[in-house]
């Protein structure tokens, strides 16, 4: 099936570093999603991103959605060790009753103290 | 305010069997969406429910059915298991807000099926 190209596939960090990830797509997208998952659970909502060029943060969590509307970036600032876990980005386009969701491949995230 | 529940959370099967999985959407959300999670990759889009009726699919075969209840609630069935459909089923729900907008999807925490 489908899937974004996301990157990095894993991250290894110290507690306190500033972390970023990126998703890439073929695909223009009208609202891209950012996603985190813990072992056997799944995904939490983290930002959603409406608008090409829109810049959203959350706490320390900072989004953008990219002005080709075919990317999107997660920042993570001064990391802490609840951040480990699977961080995906799903796209979702509009119209036609198509609002599935694609997602990325995945970032992998651990934190060392 | 209830989110999504899923259940069963693990269920075992062997290959040819039938199984049943079933979601509560969180409450006021009227449209469930069915994905596929393989171990080591992100979930993929099975189908989507809205007023009773299959209103997308993905690229799944005829083995993957689903349902949708008056309650909104959602089954997802599975016949003639195989081995290859052991993962984790993620079921998402929203609210319909017409073709004025794109509908966020908030995830339930899932059901691990394993085939042996």
């Amino acid at each position: 099936g489908q899937q974004l190209n996301q990157s990095p596939q894993s991250m290894f960090i110290q507690e306190g570093e500033d972390v970023s990830m990126n998703c890439t797509s073929s695909s223009i997208f009208n609202t891209w999603l950012w996603y985190k998952q813990d072992p056997g659970e799944g995904p939490v909502l983290l930002i959603a991103l409406y608008k090409a060029g829109e810049l959203t943060s959350n706490g320390r969590l900072t989004a953008q959605f990219g002005i080709t509307r075919k990317d999107s970036f997660l920042n993570i600032s001064a990391s802490i060790p609840s951040d480990v876990g699977i961080y995906f980005c799903a796209g979702q386009s509009m119209g036609g009753n198509t609002d599935k969701l694609i997602f990325g491949t995945g970032t992998r995230l651990q934190v060392f103290p | 305010d209830a989110g999504v529940t899923q259940s069963p959370t693990h269920l075992i099967k062997t290959r040819g069997q039938q199984v049943t999985l079933r979601c509560s959407p969180k409450s006021g959300h009227d449209t469930v969406s069915w994905y596929q999670q393989a171990l080591g990759q992100g979930p993929q889009f099975i189908f989507q429910y809205y007023e009773e009726e299959e209103r997308q699919r993905g690229n799944f075969p005829d083995r993957f059915s689903g349902h949708q209840f008056p309650n909104y609630s959602s089954e997802l069935n599975v016949n003639a298991l195989l081995l290859g459909d052991s993962a984790l089923y993620l079921c998402a729900s929203s609210l319909d807000s017409g073709a004025a907008g794109v509908d966020t999807q908030y995830f339930g925490p899932g059901t691990r099926l394993t085939v042996l």
